[in-house]
């Protein structure tokens, strides 16, 4: 398939446990955003990054949240010490930046749980 | 700060009706407003979008009313079917390549 990828999509971690949360974003997409969607709510966004270069990141709720995308491909999020307010569905969106529409391509999301 | 307001939180209507969401912005920055549709496990979808220099667009069954000097915008789902039931979300966007700024969502239930 040639959509937006995330893995794991369940993921279940125990209060101070770090994690790493995968996109594998649509190939040539230049663009590529992580979004936090809490149960019943719109996703909001947390950074957002062109190429490998870390555009904005003031959506980042706390210095746990680590975000990378060393090769311009591939981006992992990563949350140290996990609290259970960090329970929710983490989305990856990647755009082309040559789209008219500035579309953004949402993966299926990874659940996080916070035990 | 909720930027984009959006409402109703939940809509049930019969098949072959009107479902109609509207959502309000604050900053006049956003130029770019699209509708994306989520099912349960999915990530959301894009429906349909518009600019603020056209005020309406259609696309299907689906349509966008914008309304620029009230800062308001619509959806209008026209013959609804029991498969649009889902969440939809409206957003905006203040320039090219940027954040995705959601509303709250509505919970559209299509009865057959």
């Amino acid at each position: 398939g040639a959509g937006v990828s995330q893995s794991p999509r369940y993921k279940v971690a125990k209060r101070g446990q770090d994690v790493a949360l995968r996109c594998d974003p649509i190939s040539g997409h230049v663009s590529l955003f992580w979004y936090q969607q809490a149960l019943g709510q719109g996703p909001e966004f947390l950074t957002y990054f062109q190429n490998e270069a870390q555009l904005d990141k003031s959506g980042l709720p706390s210095d746990r949240f680590f975000a990378e995308r060393p090769e311009g491909s591939v981006s992992t999020l990563k949350i140290q010490r996990t609290q259970q307010e960090d329970s929710a569905v983490y989305l990856c969106a990647s755009s082309s930046y040559r789209g008219q529409l500035r579309e953004q391509y949402f993966g299926p999301g990874t659940r996080l749980t916070v035990t | 700060q909720q930027q984009v307001k959006q409402s109703p939180q939940s809509l049930i209507v019969q098949k072959g009706g009107i479902s109609i969401i509207n959502c309000a912005y604050e900053n006049t920055a956003f130029d770019y407003f699209p509708w994306y549709q989520q099912f349960p496990g999915k990530g959301p979808a894009l429906l349909i979008a518009i600019r603020p220099d056209v005020s309406e667009k259609k696309e299907g069954r689906f349509t966008i009313s914008f309304n620029k000097s009230a800062k308001q915008f619509s959806l209008h789902i026209m013959d609804s079917q029991p498969g649009d039931s889902a969440t939809y979300f409206c957003a905006a966007v203040k320039y090219s390549g940027s954040r995705l700024t959601f509303g709250e969502g509505t919970q559209l239930t299509v009865n057959p």
